[in-house]
């Protein structure tokens, strides 16, 4: 089955610096990648999803970066700014199997 | 449109015991999940439902836990008997279909504590 790795556990940025969270997937077969944002006590919510056949998307603040080749793919928010801190998780999928989710990256922005 | 529902929010269950949880979807989303996320984990799919019927429940602990969708709608997941390393937060979504890129809406979850 797929296995989804994520790097690094726990990341702290200045409030305006950019943070970079990488993971790795090991189903060549993947197609789907997203990335869900999960604040203390609530539910995991979608901030932005990739598919095989692009190499990158953005919207606003946030990239995702997707490398087929290597299997990895990777979440860039810039100008980073307080309510952005929050566990971040990355996510594989091949068709319509089950979505297999890394391990979280706790994001803390320091004022 | 409204959101995932969960019932409860909270429960404290001693181990042995039995617990229930029901999760009522998005209106119109054909599939259901259900998940389990321990604590600094992500969440882990338990089983996934595809109208009334069971997709992939390859990681459903079948000795212990056991969920249903009898009408394609409402879901319920039970545990019986608790174990302590059960205490987790029990997440449910829905998504309108099972394909990949179709967003997985999540409910609040119900977070378990087996003393």
């Amino acid at each position: 089955g797929e296995n989804v790795e994520q790097h690094p556990s726990t990341l702290s940025v200045q409030e305006g610096d950019s943070a970079v969270i990488k993971c790795t997937y090991s189903d060549s077969a993947s197609n789907y990648f997203p990335w869900y944002k999960q604040e203390l006590g609530k539910r995991p919510q979608l901030i932005i999803d990739i598919r095989s056949n692009v190499g990158e998307k953005k919207d606003q603040r946030i990239a995702v970066t997707l490398n087929k080749t290597a299997k990895h793919f990777s979440l860039h928010i810039t100008e980073t700014q307080p309510e952005d801190s929050a566990v971040y998780f990355c996510a594989a999928q091949f068709g319509n199997e089950k979505l297999t989710f890394g391990t979280g990256t706790r994001l803390t922005i320091i004022p | 449109e409204a959101g995932v529902a969960q019932s409860p929010r909270y429960k404290i269950i001693e181990k042995r015991q039995s617990v229930a949880f029901w999760c009522n979807p998005i209106s119109g989303h054909a599939t259901l999940y259900w998940y389990q996320q321990i604590l600094g984990q992500g969440p882990k799919l338990l089983i996934q439902f595809q109208n009334n019927g069971v997709v992939d429940d390859s990681q459903l602990p079948k000795d212990r836990f056991s969920a249903e969708r009898l009408k394609g709608v409402d879901s319920t997941l039970k545990i019986q008997p608790a174990k302590l390393e059960d205490s987790a937060v029990y997440l449910c979504a829905s998504s309108l279909v099972s394909s990949g890129g179709y967003e997985q809406y999540f409910g609040p979850g119900t977070r378990l504590t087996v003393t």
